[in-house]
């Protein structure tokens, strides 16, 4: 069963700092990755999509990377703003049948002013 | 931007009754999804319609629940008898093909089961 942990579980930092947040799955056999981020009562809202053939995806101060293998992902932050505060999610899609995604739990995000 | 809409936002129902949950999915995808998040948990996947029929559902969609697309715009979510468990916030999802693309997300509907 596709287990996905998130490091750390929250973070703050000041703003302007550059980011990390880590995602881990136990099950290398995925279709794609797909990072979100949620605010708070509010839905998600899709940031990057990695399909299992591709190592990255950058869309503008956000990057995404995959290492299949290895059972991870990262998404770097560039420039921090305190609007990037919110909760980011990363969630597989582990397909050969499956269609739902499985979440982690996420990391709780603010940027200090 | 296409957006996946649902209503009601938030609904509050008394233990035992009947829920429908709404979702309008963006035009042009065929996948629908249901997922839910209990207060300070992950967001579990409940089930998958394609089709007109489930694709595929998770333990959690039990004989309580089930989904229907029934005028071919509205996908709902129905939870027959709720239980205090229930509660939790509702996400609706649709996707252009199944697994290998981008899902989105409506805003969510918060079920309160009183």
């Amino acid at each position: 069963k596709q287990e996905v942990t998130q490091i750390p579980a929250a973070l703050s930092v000041p703003e302007g700092e550059n980011l990390v947040l880590n995602c881990s799955f136990t099950d290398s056999a995925i279709y794609n990755l797909q990072w979100f981020r949620q605010d708070p009562g509010k839905g998600l809202t899709s940031l990057l999509l990695i399909q299992s053939s591709q190592r990255e995806q950058t869309s503008g101060r956000l990057n995404a990377s995959l290492d299949k293998s290895s059972g991870r992902s990262t998404l770097y932050i560039a420039a921090s703003q305190p609007g990037d505060s919110a909760t980011y999610l990363c969630a597989v899609n582990s397909g050969g049948g499956a269609d739902g995604l499985t979440f982690g739990k996420g990391t709780h995000l603010i940027i200090q002013p | 931007e296409p957006e996946v809409t649902q209503t009601p936002s938030h609904q509050v129902t008394q233990m035992g009754q009947e829920v429908i949950l709404r979702c309008v999915p963006i035009s042009n995808h065929l996948y629908f999804y249901w997922y839910r998040q209990i207060l300070g948990q992950k967001v579990e996947f409940l089930v998958s319609f394609y089709n007109n029929e489930i694709s595929e559902k998770s333990e959690i969609f039990d004989d309580q629940f089930s989904v229907e697309r029934p005028d071919g715009s509205n996908f709902t979510l129905k939870i027959r008898s709720t239980k205090l468990e229930d509660s939790a916030m509702y996400f609706c999802a649709t996707s252009i093909e199944r697994s290998n693309t981008e899902a989105f997300f409506g805003q969510g509907t918060r079920l309160t089961v009183v």
